[in-house]
């Protein structure tokens, strides 16, 4: 099966180092969104992509995330400085332009970051 | 504020039970999918319901949306434990954007 991977899985950092975490879509998708997870607030729209142009970046704190997509292989969004309210899963999905079959989104096993 | 409402936040239930948990919303979607997601893994779609009104079943799980677009419900018939997790919904309002309700948490016990 086609899998989204992301890397890390885990990562601990202290308060002010920087983060980037991976992800690497289904080839073939042409869309990929980056999620955040907390058991307050679920999963929040930091941002999403399609075709590599970022499309919304609403949901994610400017002065410290940026997300990017150097390639169609290849997502990153990093966190600089980090801070202990970033803590949370982080989710990368891809998938491609929804239609009446309902394709969806796959979803990565995420990145559980936590920051001391 | 909200965009999806699910109910019940959770839910523990006996083996061989049925239940039906719900998603709801002020706003009118193109289309609405469900995942359920597992203890350290991502969520995994179930299914994508695009029309009002709309039934679509899976095995033993029956979704269905409802006929103005800005509700659905999940019933799963004779539950088993395999059927534990977070069972969630999404709503599209823009093309290729998804909101996500907060979940329901679904226990099944032997």
């Amino acid at each position: 099966d086609a899998r989204v991977t992301q890397t890390p899985r885990d990562k601990v950092t202290e308060m002010g180092q920087e983060v980037t975490m991976r992800c690497q879509p289904i080839l073939g998708h042409n869309t990929v969104f980056w999620y955040r997870q907390t058991m307050m607030q679920g999963l929040e729209l930091l941002a999403y992509f399609r075709n590599r142009a970022p499309l919304d970046d609403s949901g994610m704190p400017k002065d410290r995330f940026s997300a990017e997509m150097p390639d169609a292989t290849l997502a990153t969004l990093k966190i600089q400085p980090s801070e202990p309210r970033d803590s949370a899963v982080y989710f990368c999905a891809s998938g491609l332009e929804l239609d009446r079959d309902g394709y969806g989104y796959t979803f990565g096993s995420g990145t559980r970051l936590t920051v001391v | 504020t909200q965009l999806l409402e699910q109910s019940p936040q959770f839910l523990s239930i006996q083996e061989g039970e049925n239940l039906t948990v719900y998603c709801n919303s002020s706003s009118v979607f193109s289309s609405l999918q469900w995942y359920r997601q597992e203890p350290g893994e991502g969520p995994v779609l179930l299914v994508t319901v695009v029309t009002g009104g709309e039934v679509k079943k899976l095995k033993r799980l029956t979704f269905q949306f409802g006929d103005a677009r800005k509700d659905s419900s999940l019933h799963i018939t004779a539950a088993q434990p395999g059927d534990t997790g977070l069972y969630l919904c999404a709503g599209d309002r823009r093309y290729s954007t998804l909101t996500f309700g907060k979940g329901t948490m679904l226990l099944v016990s032997p």
